[in-house]
């Protein structure tokens, strides 16, 4: 078990750039989840997927926003047009459903500074 | 909607003594579920413990403990014999029974003295 990866963990770009950001999961879980961090603040939900559906998205998702999870794998969330307000640390986290709550797996999470 | 509030933005503790952090929420449901999670400097979450509403036993795991008073909607995280290796922001988080996302308070940064 290595734990959810994500890819880059720093990505500078200028505004107006797209961007793109991988998750990969823990290997067994079926769940992945996003969530946005600004600093000083709590994780806000963004969207989650079970297996390759996305199930639910939050109202902070935009429409510049954009995730995907084919074959149910990793996970990939694009930014189109980004804004600096979009400056922030994207982090996903997996869990597995079972019996017991899903405790969710957080990744080192991916920092985005807008320019 | 269901919220989550810390509001210690900020916690100091001397090594081996004990700190509590505080959290409070608001939730009209009755089954749900509580957790305390640590993020240090390299900030990757860490879970630290979980409390399933249902159940009246508070949970422990290890040093940490949590205070969970249902009616009183309040659950803080009791930590024992600190180290310097406690030294994060924790978080404070809500999921309701079946839920999917989890509901963040603002966090509170523990600093641990030697």
């Amino acid at each position: 078990d290595t734990g959810v990866s994500q890819d880059p963990r720093h990505k500078i770009t200028k505004r107006g750039q797209n961007v793109t950001f991988r998750c990969d999961p823990i290997s067994e879980h079926n769940r992945l989840y996003w969530y946005r961090q600004t600093l000083g603040q709590g994780p806000e939900f963004l969207t989650y997927f079970q297996n390759e559906a996305q199930l639910e998205k939050s109202r902070l998702l935009s429409d510049r926003f954009s995730a995907e999870r084919p074959k149910g794998s990793f996970s990939t969330l694009e930014i189109q047009r980004t804004e600096q307000g979009d400056s922030a640390m994207y982090l996903c986290a997996s869990s597995f459903i079972s019996s017991v709550v899903a405790e969710q797996y957080f990744g080192p999470g991916t920092r985005l500074t807008v320019t | 909607a269901q919220t989550v509030t810390q509001s210690q933005p900020e916690m100091s503790v001397q090594e081996a003594e004990t700190v509590t952090l505080s959290c409070t929420y608001d939730t009209s449901e009755s089954d749900y579920y509580l957790f305390w999670y640590k993020q240090p400097p390299s900030r990757q979450m860490i879970l630290v413990i979980r409390q399933e509403a249902y159940k009246q036993q508070n949970a422990t795991e290890n040093r940490f403990s949590v205070n969970f008073q249902k009616a009183a909607k309040s659950f803080s995280l009791k930590i024992s014999d600190s180290q310097l290796g406690d030294a994060a922001m924790y978080f404070c988080a809500y999921l309701e029974e079946y839920g999917n996302k989890l509901v963040f308070g603002a966090g509170t940064i523990l600093r641990v003295k030697s």
